[in-house]
Order: C-alpha cells, then sequence, then structure tokens
C-alpha cells in the first residue's frame, strides 16, 4: 500500500526556535498532503491542506503564518512551526492519498511529536 | 454537536473476545467512511475504507456502514492482546476532508 514518511519522528525545541517537519509520499506521487494536529487524548485536527505548486489552505483558526507550509515536489511537504511556544507542543501527522487509484484513502505518517521548551 | 461521535471508552476486553467498536455522524453529505488502528506514538494505520451500507470483510476485522441511520461499525473477531489501540473511525465528504471521531481505546487482556 502506498507509505508517507515523516521525518523527524520527535524534535525538542526551545521557545521562540523554527521547526521544520518533513512528509514524504515514498512510491507514489501527491498533489495534496494533509496535516493534522493531536493533543493527548484528542483526535485528529485538521491544520491545513497542501497543495503541490500553490499556496496551502488553512483550517479556521490555524495561524498561516506561524505553520508555514511548503509542498515543492509531488512527492514532499514541509510544515515550519515558526517562533514555537510551549502551547505548540503535539503531535503532527501528515497524510496523502494515492493518486493513482480511484477513491484512494488517506494514508498517514507515523508522526512527529514536538516538544517545545 | 461533533459531525461524527464516538464514544471514547476505555474499551477492556479478554483475549478472544468479540469486540464492537460504533460511531454515528450526522452529515449526510458523507460519502466514504474509513476505520483507523494507532498505536501509541504512532500515526494512524488504515483499517477499513468502505463507501456503500453493508458489510465488509477483511480477516478478522468486519466493517459495517448503515447511511440510513447513520452508523457505523467495527468488528473485531478473536481480539488479540496486540489489537490493543486506540481505534478512530472518520468519515469523508465530497470536499475529501476526513472528520474523525475522538477514538475508542481498546485493551485486550492476555
Amino acid at each position: 500500500g502506498a507509505v508517507v514518511s515523516q521525518h523527524p519522528s520527535w524534535v525538542i525545541c526551545k521557545s521562540g526556535t523554527s521547526v521544520k517537519i518533513e512528509c514524504r509520499s515514498l512510491d507514489f506521487q501527491a498533489t495534496t498532503m494533509f496535516w493534522y494536529r493531536q493533543f493527548p487524548k484528542q483526535s485528529l485536527m485538521l491544520m491545513a491542506t497542501s497543495n503541490e505548486g500553490s499556496k496551502a489552505t488553512y483550517e479556521q483558526g490555524v495561524e498561516k503564518d506561524k505553520f508555514l507550509i511548503n509542498h515543492a515536489s509531488l512527492t514532499l511537504s514541509t510544515l515550519t512551526v515558526t517562533s514555537a511556544h510551549p502551547e505548540d507542543s503535539s503531535f503532527y501527522i501528515c497524510s496523502a492519498r494515492d493518486g493513482r487509484v480511484s477513491n484512494s484513502p488517506l494514508h498517514f505518517g507515523n508522526g512527529t511529536r514536538l516538544t517545545v521548551t | 454537536q461533533k459531525e461524527v461521535e464516538q464514544d471514547p471508552g476505555p474499551l477492556s476486553v479478554p483475549e478472544g473476545a468479540i469486540v464492537s467498536l460504533n460511531c454515528t455522524y450526522s452529515n449526510s453529505a458523507f460519502q466514504y467512511f474509513m476505520w483507523y488502528r494507532q498505536y501509541s506514538r504512532k500515526g494512524p494505520e488504515l483499517l477499513m475504507y468502505t463507501y456503500s451500507s453493508g458489510n465488509k470483510e477483511d480477516g478478522r476485522f468486519t466493517a459495517q456502514v448503515d447511511k440510513s441511520s447513520k452508523y457505523i461499525s467495527l468488528f473485531i473477531r478473536d481480539s488479540q492482546p496486540s489489537d490493543s489501540a486506540t481505534y478512530l473511525c472518520a468519515a469523508e465528504g465530497s470536499n475529501y476532508k476526513l472528520t474523525f471521531g475522538k477514538g475508542t481505546l481498546l485493551t485486550v487482556n492476555p
């Protein structure tokens, strides 16, 4: 099945610094990728839709200047958390669907656990 | 009211039991329904993906969709300790966005 790889799997950073998270589709091309955030014992909340070659679409309440998304190629999307604060500590998960398969479901990466100290 | 409601549990069963996990949804525009399994500190893993009302079986897992009552279920037969995880139901509408339930934490005791 379709494989989505996410890196790093965990990161600790100091308050005020920026962190970049990478999401790659390993064996398929993805014109669209999705970024989710999950707080402990909560469900996944969609943050933004990443579109290859164009601007990302952010969900209501998500600061686009804080969560920078770049989808520069058909297999790579990056999420940069700028000027991170402790309240940004969370589990960030990307997902993509295989465009070669009709009605393909979403496949998820293994997530990145961000801790801001 | 959330668009997808799921009892968060926790649910604890003995090994070998049949597990029933359920969700309800309110948006008639939802067309596709999924069940994901999520182990601690891992991303969700797709278990089942269904479109129409009825049953879909894959090994020990059966997904059931009843669009008339807006009810989706996942049954796990002969449950194993390795099935212990959080199970997330999800629904997708025409905008290709997924709406997730809160997840049910399942523990299968040996």
